[in-house]
């Protein structure tokens, strides 16, 4: 079964650089979430999006954006990249926006390094 | 505020030997509450969850956990532990209106012994 496919599975920047973070949800999910989990710590809720729409916002920092496009898959878009923003990214996806009510699977994970 | 605590960042046991995993939770509601296993390099995979009935859920790999109200906790147990669960355990709360706007504990790793 096809599951949640996040691109690159690791990414290598520098300081001050930008990186993109890809996420295709399982297929006909319409719901999309992304979690930060640095070294050694907890996932942390990052932004989620419905139909296109961001749904909720946790802890994201002004210079991330995101977006969910027509065909649902969602991009992370990191800009003046710190040290402190290396970490393992998680995208999950569900089908719906009724929360816990759906099965929410979750993606491998992109580990990004700042250097 | 909501919180979630898994007091023990390791754990060690045998293979063969039965497990218990602590997690406590802050909630002003009802909660809804996980527990994940993520094994190294991997996302997290959900071992089971519950949002109310029930107070003891069947997961996932022999696993179960018991909510308890009056403690705040949800533990997470297995009657006898396979070298192949050794992984990191992370227990969950789900947020407002039963979203998936997460708070997790910090996790505890699971060291099986042959």
């Amino acid at each position: 079964a096809a599951g949640v496919i996040q691109s690159p599975r690791h990414l290598i920047k520098e300081k001050r650089e930008t990186a993109t973070l890809k996420c295709y949800p399982i297929p006909r999910h319409d719901t999309v979430y992304w979690y930060q989990q640095g070294p050694g710590q907890d996932p942390q809720f990052l932004i989620s999006f419905y139909e296109k729409m961001q749904s909720d916002k946790g802890s994201i920092p002004d210079r991330f954006s995101a977006q969910q496009f027509s065909d649902y898959h969602s991009e992370l878009n990191m800009s003046s990249l710190e040290l402190g923003d290396s970490a393992l990214y998680f995208c999950a996806s569900s089908l719906g926006d009724k929360g816990v009510d759906e099965k929410l699977f979750f993606g491998s994970g992109t580990q990004l390094s700042v250097l | 505020a909501q919180s979630v605590t898994q007091p023990d960042i390791h754990i060690t046991v045998s293979e063969g030997a039965s497990l218990e995993l602590r997690c406590n939770y802050s909630y002003g509601a009802t909660p809804y509450l996980f527990w994940y296993v993520q094994s190294p390099g991997q996302g997290l995979q959900l071992l089971l969850k519950y949002f109310s009935g029930d107070t003891l859920v069947q997961g996932i790999k022999g696993f179960e956990a018991e909510f308890k109200r009056s403690q705040s906790s949800f533990n997470l147990r297995k009657p006898s532990v396979h070298w192949s669960d050794a992984a990191e355990y992370f227990c969950a709360v789900g947020g407002a209106s039963g979203t998936y706007k997460y708070i997790f504990g910090t996790g505890t790793r699971l060291k099986v012994l042959a």
